[in-house]
């Protein structure tokens, strides 16, 4: 059983348009989950953390299911600079964390 | 901006040697991090650091590999006797509190041939 899932994709997507990932964990207790993205050869960098609310920043809008234990990313206005792997990330007990495989994105002109 | 960085960026090994990959985290965070990532696969997770001892480590993480804070910046993952499988990116990683947002250090390629 997988920890974490991500569907790898990938997902070709015109400039504009609206995309999104979704990312099921088997951990019910897990507390904390967050989105990275990762240019290729590059380290993960932070996009957000994903609050039990629910999130936004600028384009980008993260939701928590807590009951279907899946976290989801929405893009809107897709630009070329946002063609990246995109990785989910969840907190297990302790100090441990899980990684997806991540979902590929190419925003294509 | 405070960033997490390592050395060497890029580092080729005999197999059988030892390597030692150093990294600085951030300086006000108090957890530390190593990943791997093989190419073409996941993220994953080696260890996790705090208060100077080692507070998870996963099955990757066997007696070939530890780790040390030798001093008040530097936190190092040594890999004794390197195997072929052990090429891979190993990132750094450091939090300021437990389950916080991770901020990732560029990585060091290792190549044991």
């Amino acid at each position: 059983r997988k920890e974490v899932e991500q569907d790898p994709g990938p997902f070709n997507v015109p400039e504009g348009a609206t995309v999104a990932f979704n990312c099921t964990y088997s951990n019910s207790a897990s507390q904390s989950f967050f989105w990275y993205r990762q240019d290729c050869r590059k380290e993960p960098k932070l996009l957000m953390s994903v609050y039990s609310s629910g999130n936004e920043d600028g384009r980008f809008t993260a939701q928590l299911n807590r009951a279907s234990q899946y976290i989801s990313l929405l893009i809107r206005d897709s630009k070329l600079s946002d063609s990246a792997t995109y990785l989910c990330v969840v907190h297990y007990t302790g100090n441990q964390f899980y990684f997806g495989t991540g979902t590929s994105l190419t925003v294509i002109p | 901006e405070p960033e997490v960085t390592q050395t060497p960026s890029h580092q080729v090994t005999q197999m059988g040697q030892e390597v030692i990959l150093r990294c600085v985290p951030i300086s006000n965070h108090l957890y530390f991090y190593w990943y791997r990532q093989i190419l073409g696969q996941k993220v994953e997770f080696l260890v996790s650091f705090y208060n100077n001892e080692i507070s998870e480590k996963s099955e990757i993480f066997d007696d070939q590999f530890s780790v040390e804070r030798p001093d008040g910046s530097n936190f190092t993952l040594k890999i004794r006797s390197t195997k072929l499988e052990d090429s891979a990116m190993y990132f750094c990683a450091s939090s300021e509190g437990l389950a916080n947002e991770q901020f990732f250090g560029p990585g060091t390629r290792l190549t044991v041939l």
